[in-house]
């Protein structure tokens, strides 16, 4: 195990409605990164966020937004959710900063399905 | 469990043979390649990773090799086990610490 866990391990939700999902992130790591995997396709990036700041985003439309929180656990929030929503969202941790590369840590996902 | 993926290309080995799966890359800015496996109900977890100015890696019976000729990446895995049963991606990084992932490979291993 990665000591990355996630909450809610599944959720269902309706077309236009809002989900909140959670994220804590490895003892000493400060970044944490999203990705969502639709059924049969690897991980698409959403946004990564180093120590309370967006750090990056992927192609994916504004009503997804994140929060990272002074102990690096961290939201991901999907407003007026879609049928396409429907996934495993996917959360990572890493130990970010000056270093071209750091190992990322991912936990077991959060499964999303929009009726 | 989770189901992966349900229309990915399948590799499908004999125990104890080798596996290579493989991977093409589109960015040659690329500095950072890495290899996951991703079992049912669970998130990717890191295997093997190569740097962009290397083009062999090895670690606990799996090899990464790196063509940066023809954008390829391949992951070798021997004496292929049961538990090597999975879903197999690659990964490359670019700017930042963030990861594009490639389509995945399904192995399955017969006994």
């Amino acid at each position: 195990e990665t000591g990355v866990t996630q909450s809610p391990t599944h959720l269902i939700k309706t077309r236009g409605q809002q989900v909140t999902l959670r994220c804590s992130s490895q003892s000493g790591h400060n970044t944490v990164s999203w990705y969502q995997q639709a059924l049969g396709q690897g991980p698409q990036f959403i946004f990564q966020y180093y120590r309370e700041e967006e750090n990056g985003r992927g192609n994916f439309p504004p009503r997804f937004s994140g929060l990272q929180f002074p102990n690096y656990s961290s939201e991901l929030n999907v407003n007026a959710l879609e049928l396409d929503d429907s996934a495993l969202y996917l959360c990572a941790s890493s130990l970010g900063g000056q270093v071209s590369y750091n190992e990322q840590f991912f936990g077991p996902g959060t499964r999303l399905t929009v009726l | 469990g989770e189901s992966v993926g349900l229309h990915l290309p399948t590799l499908s080995v004999q125990e104890g043979d080798n596996s290579i799966i493989n991977c093409a890359y589109s960015n040659s800015a690329s500095d950072y390649f890495i290899w996951y496996k991703q079992e049912s109900g669970k998130g990717p977890q890191f295997i093997i990773d190569i740097r962009s100015n290397m083009d062999k890696r090895q670690g606990q019976r799996v090899t990464v090799l790196l063509n940066k000729t023809v954008k390829h990446l391949s992951l070798q895995i021997a004496a292929t086990q049961p538990g090597d049963s999975a879903v197999y991606f690659c990964a490359e990084k670019a700017a930042g610490n963030k990861l594009t992932f490639g389509g995945g490979t399904r192995v399955l291993v017969k006994p």
